[in-house]
């Protein structure tokens, strides 16, 4: 079992819709990160959560540390908005555990 | 300000031969992660440095990697008696300080014949 899991792997969505990326992990933690990466480019970095809630934009994390869970929310999706979201989280003081991606495809 | 650059971005070699991927990371970030990205996977962390020392190498798959950042800024990943299987995006970030957020270079794609 992968220590960071991501749901769904793969998600279609309409222009204008909410959209809920959701990552589960099983370790101890210092932080997570979500990411975003579009094919063929770089990742950048979208959040840092060790806490509570965080917005930019359109973009929503959320971090449940008690229930070791958290959630990436989109709101008013575009299609620029397709691309991979990758929730990844630290240990301590090692580099990044990362899930597996959710592959997001907005339509026009 | 200038983002973390990573050179070359492309590099296509042999079975058997050496390898150096070169990372530049943002003025001023103290540590520096080198991850792998193999297709369709998500990264996975090879080593980090904190300053010029590495702080955490747990991540390298076995001894033909290697890593060095001996000034504290740059740090090149040395790979030798390269395998196909070693073919991959490596990637490379910077931090201000561990724990900091992490900024990410483009990425070396590395295609071994």
């Amino acid at each position: 079992k992968n220590e960071v899991e991501q749901s769904p792997q793969n998600l279609t969505a309409q222009e204008g819709e909410f959209i809920t990326i959701n990552c589960s992990y099983s370790v101890g933690i210092s932080a997570l990160h979500w990411l975003q990466q579009h094919p063929g480019g770089g990742i950048v970095s979208l959040f840092m959560l060790s806490s509570g809630k965080k917005k930019h934009g359109r973009l929503i994390a959320t971090i449940n540390i008690q229930e070791k869970h958290s959630s990436l929310h989109i709101t008013a999706s575009h299609p620029r908005d397709s691309a991979v979201y990758i929730c990844a989280v630290r240990i301590l003081v090692r580099g990044l555990i990362f899930g597996t991606g959710t592959r997001l495809q907005v339509f026009p | 300000g200038a983002g973390v650059s990573q050179t070359p971005s492309n590099k296509v070699t042999e079975k058997g031969k050496y390898v150096e991927l070169r990372c530049d990371p943002i003025s001023g970030h103290t540590a520096l992660y080198w991850y792998r990205q193999s297709l369709g996977q998500g990264p996975e962390f090879l080593i980090y440095f904190q300053g010029t020392g590495a702080a955490d190498d747990s991540g390298l798959p076995n001894d033909r990697f290697f890593a060095v950042r001996p000034e504290g800024s740059v740090s090149t990943l040395k790979i030798q008696r390269t395998e196909r299987g070693d073919s991959a995006v490596y990637l490379c970030a910077s931090s201000l300080n561990t724990g900091n957020e992490q900024f990410f270079g483009p990425g070396t794609r590395l295609t071994v014949l």
